[in-house]
């Protein structure tokens, strides 16, 4: 089945510890997106990627890392997670070109305390 | 930025035809209309999307205004599990890096 498997699912940790969540995709996406989600907000972006080694800043990356060293695998790193990082986070990703839709992962609801 | 706006709340009646409305009055020659829903503690699911001409396909149907500055989503028959909030969102075209614009979306009841 094709999909976007992001882990965890839910996460609570306390602040300043490093977290990873991971995101996987089985399509052979170039693209690939992490979002946050908040309420009142809606989905905002925090980093991208058009491609193996090529990653860029979203609208909110502060505080975020990402890498991209294989095609299927954009994990978002938290080195020292604070709360307002408590959020509902989303991968995303697609073809590169514009005429195709997005495929999400499921959603991490990531609660630092 | 460019944005779209949506009512925040509509509601239906199983069975029925759902009309759902969005501007986006500052779209950009290259920009893409997409929609996605949500139902509760999932992520977003795509919908359709569309850049100039009227969209089919077996969930829905988008129709885009002639000048672009604003589009439909046609649910032709709701049902139950079509309960959810919908997205309209541009997605920026060419020079952009796909970038999607959310906005808050239309949360869609669905009577029995």
């Amino acid at each position: 089945e094709a999909q976007v498997t992001q882990n965890p699912r839910y996460l609570i940790t306390v602040t300043g510890k490093k977290l990873t969540v991971t995101c996987s995709q089985n399509m052979n996406h170039e693209y690939m997106s992490w979002y946050r989600q908040d309420p009142g907000l809606g989905l905002r972006q925090i980093y991208y990627s058009m491609n193996v080694e090529v990653t860029d800043k979203g609208d909110v990356p502060e505080g975020y890392k990402v890498s991209r060293k294989e095609k299927r695998n954009f994990p978002l790193i938290l080195e020292s997670p604070s709360p307002n990082q408590t959020s509902l986070y989303f991968c995303a990703s697609s073809f590169r070109e514009t005429n195709y839709g997005y495929t999400f992962g499921s959603g991490t609801r990531l609660t630092v305390v | 930025d460019a944005k779209t706006t949506q009512p925040n709340s509509m509601e239906s009646n199983e069975e029925e035809p759902v009309h759902l409305p969005c501007n986006h009055s500052t779209i950009s020659g290259t920009d893409y209309i997409h929609w996605y829903r949500q139902l509760p503690s999932q992520g977003p699911e795509y919908v359709i999307h569309g850049l100039t001409s009227n969209v089919n396909n077996r969930m829905a149907s988008l129709a885009i205004a002639e000048d672009r500055k604003s589009s439909t989503l046609i649910l032709h028959r709701a049902t139950l599990r079509d309960a959810a909030v919908y997205y309209c969102i541009l997605g920026l075209g060419a020079g952009n890096n796909r970038k999607l614009i959310w906005g808050l979306g239309t949360s869609l009841a669905v009577n029995p």
